[in-house]
């Protein structure tokens, strides 16, 4: 079974511009979370989703934003871009979002 | 509101030594728990969870942890390290309920070093 993949790998983009993340989940996972990685805040959770509504909210500005698709494949915008939206984004899957989660290897966002 | 806390940011072993990486938690109701490993440039890899039953879990790559209701923590262990067991491990918690759903907490991580 392929694992959960994330695209692009590397990302650089400038102050200002906006970003879409892709993840697609592993094979017959209907749950897909998204989490923002940094040195100084940890592992920290954006959103989940499940059959292509949004179940659960981190509290990030409206600036994060969300969807998946019928196929479980899942999105993560991120407009007006800040230097300190620079992270590792991590996108996981699950089978209902209440078992464990999977993870891909993330994209790494630098914004400058 | 939940919360995961690793106390020691380095643990630091011989190999062939047990180890420990140390964490407690806090949630209410009854906690569902898991284990992450990080390697650099790398996503997380699922090692172990506790949901309910046994308070010893066993997972991969050797590692087992202690769930301790009283003491509120889950602790990761290895009988004898290895020096590829060195990375980053997480541990994390979902509360039980709707409203956590796909939703963990992490803690701020341990560094697990073991030397040759």
């Amino acid at each position: 079974k392929a694992g959960v993949t994330q695209t692009p790998r590397y990302l650089i983009k400038t102050r200002g511009q906006q970003v879409t993340l892709s993840c697609s989940p592993i094979s017959g996972h209907r749950s897909v979370s998204w989490y923002q990685q940094t040195p100084g805040q940890g592992l920290q959770f954006l959103f989940e989703y499940f059959s292509e509504t949004q179940r659960n909210k981190g509290n990030f500005p409206g600036r994060f934003s969300g969807r998946q698709f019928s196929n479980s494949r899942s999105e993560m915008n991120v407009s007006t871009l800040e230097l300190g939206d620079s992270a590792l984004y991590l996108c996981a899957s699950s089978s209902s979002g209440n078992t464990e989660a999977f993870f891909g290897q993330g994209t790494r966002l630098t914004v400058v | 509101a939940q919360s995961v806390a690793q106390p020691e940011d380095q643990v630091n072993v011989a190999e062939g030594n047990p180890l420990t990486v140390k964490c407690t938690y806090s949630v209410s109701g009854n906690p569902y728990l898991f284990w992450y490993v990080q390697y650099p440039n790398r996503g997380l890899q699922f090692l172990l969870k506790y949901i309910t039953g046994d308070n010893l879990v066993k997972g991969s790559y050797g590692f087992e942890a202690e769930f301790n209701k009283s003491q509120t923590s889950f602790h990761l262990k290895k009988p004898s390290a290895l020096v590829s067991d060195s990375a980053l491990y997480f541990c994390a918690v979902r509360g039980y309920g709707s409203g956590n759903t796909g939703k963990l907490i992490f803690g701020q991580g341990t560094t697990l070093q073991v030397k040759p």
